[in-house]
């Protein structure tokens, strides 16, 4: 199994221009995610999906589109890129997502891609 | 208000065993504690799960009292290639209504030679 794999691993965007971060895992997971990480800190939670068709929003969602079409593929697209979008993105996926019982599976991380937007 | 709170950074040497506390005061009842590494250009791998009490892997222990307000990441006998950041997780509210772990900053550990 190649496990998560993201696409591009850098890339460097003018303001203002669009692209889609690629995200694949053939782990037949239902759960993935997208985080950003910036210098020095943790990573934040931008979009999340619970299965293919359903998507939502995490902790900082604004600029950025994602779909679920299918199980192993989950693209994060930049609208309008910006300079505050600079950062690196981790694509992430789990057997399921979060329980009502609080039960949290592994999440599996992507090599990232580095993104820098002028 | 912050899920969780870890020492910036710590320092260690080789063949010690090192202890990183997570506090935790919020933490929901069904809340468990997942603990992350990730090394420097690299996504982060899981290391440990636990509820209470003890919990131990080949790469770790994780200690948690019975208030379940803190928790600790046991690191046996450590080498230079633990050299990294920890992260402790709880869950948190989405803005969707979801309750998915979040990361905080971390703790970087440096083992020394």
């Amino acid at each position: 199994n190649a496990g998560v794999t993201q696409t591009p691993k850098f890339q460097v965007l003018k303001t203002g221009q669009s692209m889609t971060l690629q995200c694949a895992q053939d782990m037949n997971h239902e759960y993935m995610s997208w985080y950003r990480q910036d210098p020095g800190m943790g990573l934040r939670l931008i979009h999340y999906s619970v299965g293919a068709g359903i998507t939502d929003q995490g902790e900082v969602p604004n600029g950025y589109n994602v779909s679920r079409s299918t199980t192993e593929d989950f693209p994060l697209r930049l609208l309008s890129a910006a300079p505050s979008q600079t950062s690196v993105y981790f694509c992430a996926s789990s057997y399921k997502g979060p329980t009502a019982s609080g039960e949290v599976y592994e999440q599996y991380f992507g090599p990232g891609t580095r993104l820098t937007v002028t | 208000l912050a899920k969780t709170t870890q020492p910036i950074s710590m320092d260690s040497y080789e063949g010690q065993e090192v202890n990183i506390t997570c506090s935790h005061n919020n933490i929901a009842t069904n809340d468990y504690i997942t603990w992350y590494q990730q090394f420097p250009s690299q996504g982060p791998r899981f290391i440990i799960q636990g509820y209470k009490t003890k919990v131990t892997n080949e790469v770790a222990s994780l200690f948690i009292p019975a208030d379940r307000k803190s928790s600790t990441l046991s690191l046996p006998r450590v080498s230079l290639s633990d050299t990294a950041v920890y992260y402790c997780l709880v869950g948190d509210n989405t803005s969707g209504g979801s309750y998915i772990p979040t990361f905080g900053r971390g703790t970087s550990l440096i083992v020394h030679p």
